[in-house]
Order: structure tokens, then C-alpha cells, then sequence
């Protein structure tokens, strides 16, 4: 167990929904990551927040949007589903980049039928 | 801009056999460089980093990684590979608060 809880890990819903993936961060770490890893596209970076407030965007689809909470679990919401967003979504989280690196979760996998 | 190439997409080796795996990253600086295992079905896995010093860095699971500054270059070694290495290895370059991963590298290791 690395300490990051990722709910669900599993999830097949249809085009056209909406779905929400979320993490807890390890404990004591204010930074949570998302990515996104799909076979053809590799690891991409979605989206950053720290502490609450968003630090970074990446390759993040308009379609998607992600929220970190006061007690620092993450929400990672994706409306208007395609067949292409099937893929494994991590979230990851460090407390300083120089100490620790990135601890990932074991990740939702979404299946868009 | 930040880049990480792992110019191998699969390599395969022999049980007991020595493992070599490249990645080069493009950086303006001395970045923090990162090696992930990743299994099946699961999470990335640290299995060392580099931030500074000495350039020679050991890790979990038997693997080290050498930092090479003139070639840009972190490779990740294993002198004597098990079954159990099997697995998607990536290589990561911290900056600026952010990770850059390579496009991994798939290890398969015969009996």
C-alpha cells in the first residue's frame, strides 16, 4: 500500500456520462497529480493542485475538471465520455519534490463503452 | 522544453542475465531524474531517484542508475535479473514541479 487511495478502481459507464474519480493523498501531502495513461498516448500529465489550488495544467480536455478539498482529497471529474478516454487514471501525490518524489496510486481504470 | 526518451520500447533477457536500460532526457539544468516500475495492473513504483552527488545512485530491488552529465543520460542497471523484474519501467524528470515521463520501456525476462 503506498499510502494513495484511488476510488474506484474500476469503471466502465457509457458515452455521453459523467464520472468521478477520486484520491485520498498520502498522508501529510499537500500536492496531488493526475495523470492520464492510455496505450497510445503514454503517461500524461492532466492536472496539479496544491494545497488546495490548482498549480499546473497539462494535456487536461476542457471536458475535464478536478477539484482538491480541504482535507486534501481530489476529485477528478470527466463529462461527455468518448470511447477514447478509456484509459488508467492515476493520481499521485508528494509532500516536497526533493524528498520524496511522487508516490502513485494504483489507479482507476476507465472503460468508456 | 523538458524531454525523456527511452529509445527502447522492449527489450528481453535472460533470467540471471545483466540488464541495461537507457534514457536520455533534454533539460537545461541539472534535473531531478526519477525510475519507475510499474507491473501489471498496478501503480508506478519509485525505484530510485538522482537530485545531486554522487552520480552513481543505488535503489530498491537491486537496481542502480548512473547520472551522466556529458551524455544526458540515466540509465538504469541490474547485474543478475529475476522473473519477478518483468514489468513496464519509467524513467521521469522532476522540474519545475512538475514530471516528464518517458515513454517506458517493456522488460521481459525468459527462464
Amino acid at each position: 500500500d503506498s499510502g494513495v487511495t484511488q476510488t474506484p478502481k474500476h469503471l466502465i459507464t457509457a458515452t455521453g456520462q459523467r464520472v468521478t474519480l477520486r484520491c485520498s493523498p498520502r498522508s501529510g501531502d499537500l500536492s496531488v497529480y493526475w495523470y492520464q495513461q492510455s496505450l497510445d498516448q503514454g503517461l500524461q500529465f492532466l492536472i496539479q493542485y496544491y494545497n488546495g489550488e490548482e498549480r499546473a495544467k497539462g494535456n487536461i480536455l476542457e471536458r475535464f475538471s478536478a477539484q482538491q478539498f480541504p482535507d486534501l482529497h481530489s476529485e477528478l471529474n470527466l463529462s461527455s465520455l468518448e470511447l477514447g478516454d478509456s484509459a488508467l487514471y492515476f493520481c499521485a501525490s508528494t509532500g516536497s519534490l526533493r524528498d520524496y518524489g511522487y508516490t502513485f496510486g494504483s489507479g482507476t481504470r476507465l472503460t468508456v463503452v | 522544453a523538458q524531454s525523456v526518451t527511452q529509445p527502447d520500447i522492449h527489450i528481453t533477457v535472460s533470467e540471471g542475465a545483466s540488464l541495461e536500460l537507457r534514457c536520455n532526457y533534454s533539460y537545461g539544468a541539472t534535473p531531478y531524474l526519477f525510475w519507475y516500475v510499474q507491473s501489471p495492473g498496478q501503480g508506478l513504483q519509485l525505484l530510485l531517484k538522482y537530485f545531486s552527488g554522487d552520480t552513481l545512485v543505488q535503489g530498491i530491488k537491486g537496481f542502480e542508475a548512473e547520472f551522466k552529465r556529458s551524455q544526458s543520460s540515466f540509465n538504469l542497471r541490474k547485474p543478475s535479473v529475476h522473473w519477478s523484474d518483468a514489468a513496464e519501467y519509467f524513467c521521469a524528470v522532476g522540474a519545475h514541479g512538475q514530471f516528464y515521463f518517458g515513454t517506458g520501456t517493456s522488460l521481459t525476462v525468459i527462464p
